[in-house]
């Protein structure tokens, strides 16, 4: 079964519009992580915004935020007042526990979702 | 602040030919990894360090494919022979690891590497 799912392979918004990149993940720990990094036309990724499982408040930074729901699984990305620069490839990832899993510290990624600005 | 460095940036070569690439990751960091990037397969991961020591390495996809991180500063993926199969984006990423939290992994700009 896929970790991370992304299952929005392309999103359009509007400049200045708000928009959710969604992300459901899979997962038998109790203690994980969730990534977001966003890679631009020029192929760098960045790191945008991070959730634990333990955090019981939603993860924002700036302009994003990440609408955690931990009985459902998911981790969407919500990112206000869009901008022309937000157009990018989104990619939600998944680091799972540090005690239980062998090889703990790699991230699994999504497929990822290709967001375009208008506009 | 210096962020993850990566050399090249781009590199053509030749089937058969030995490629090095090479990552200097965050000062301080414990975690180093190395991945790859296709369209046909995503981000994978190949292989990481903890404090210079290989943790595990079963993505390195065959033997042509190796790695060291002979010290905490500087780490090389070496692809001998090189196949067209093999091109793809290569990221280095670095993390200072602390447990329960937010060991994030910070990413260089990447090797595009094409194989001809």
């Amino acid at each position: 079964a896929q970790k991370i799912t992304q299952t929005q392979p392309g999103m359009f918004v509007q400049e200045k519009e708000a928009v959710t990149l969604d992300c459901t993940y899979d997962t038998s720990d109790q203690s994980y992580g969730l990534f977001w990094y966003k890679q631009p036309s020029s192929g760098e990724m960045i790191f945008l915004i991070y959730q634990g499982s333990y955090d019981e408040q939603n993860a924002t930074e700036g302009r994003y935020s990440l609408n955690f729901q931990k009985a459902r699984k998911s981790a969407n990305l919500v990112i206000s007042a869009s901008q022309l620069g937000d157009s990018a490839m989104y990619f939600c990832a998944m680091r799972e526990a540090f005690i239980s899993s062998g090889s703990a510290r790699q991230l699994t990624f999504g497929s990822g979702t290709q967001l375009t600005v208008l506009p | 602040d210096a962020g993850v460095i990566q050399s090249p940036r781009h590199e053509v070569t030749e089937m058969g030919q030995e490629v090095t690439l090479r990552c200097k990751p965050i000062s301080g960091h414990d975690y180093l990894f190395w991945y790859r990037q296709t369209m046909m397969r995503g981000l994978e991961l190949l292989i990481y360090f903890n404090n210079n020591v290989p943790i595990d390495d079963s993505g390195m996809p065959e033997d042509r494919f190796s790695a060291k991180m002979p010290n905490a500063s500087f780490s090389t993926l070496k692809i001998q022979p090189s196949e067209p199969r093999d091109s793809a984006v290569y990221f280095c990423a670095s993390s200072l690891a602390r447990q329960y939290s937010t060991d994030t992994q910070y990413f260089g700009p990447g090797t595009r590497l094409t194989v001809l």
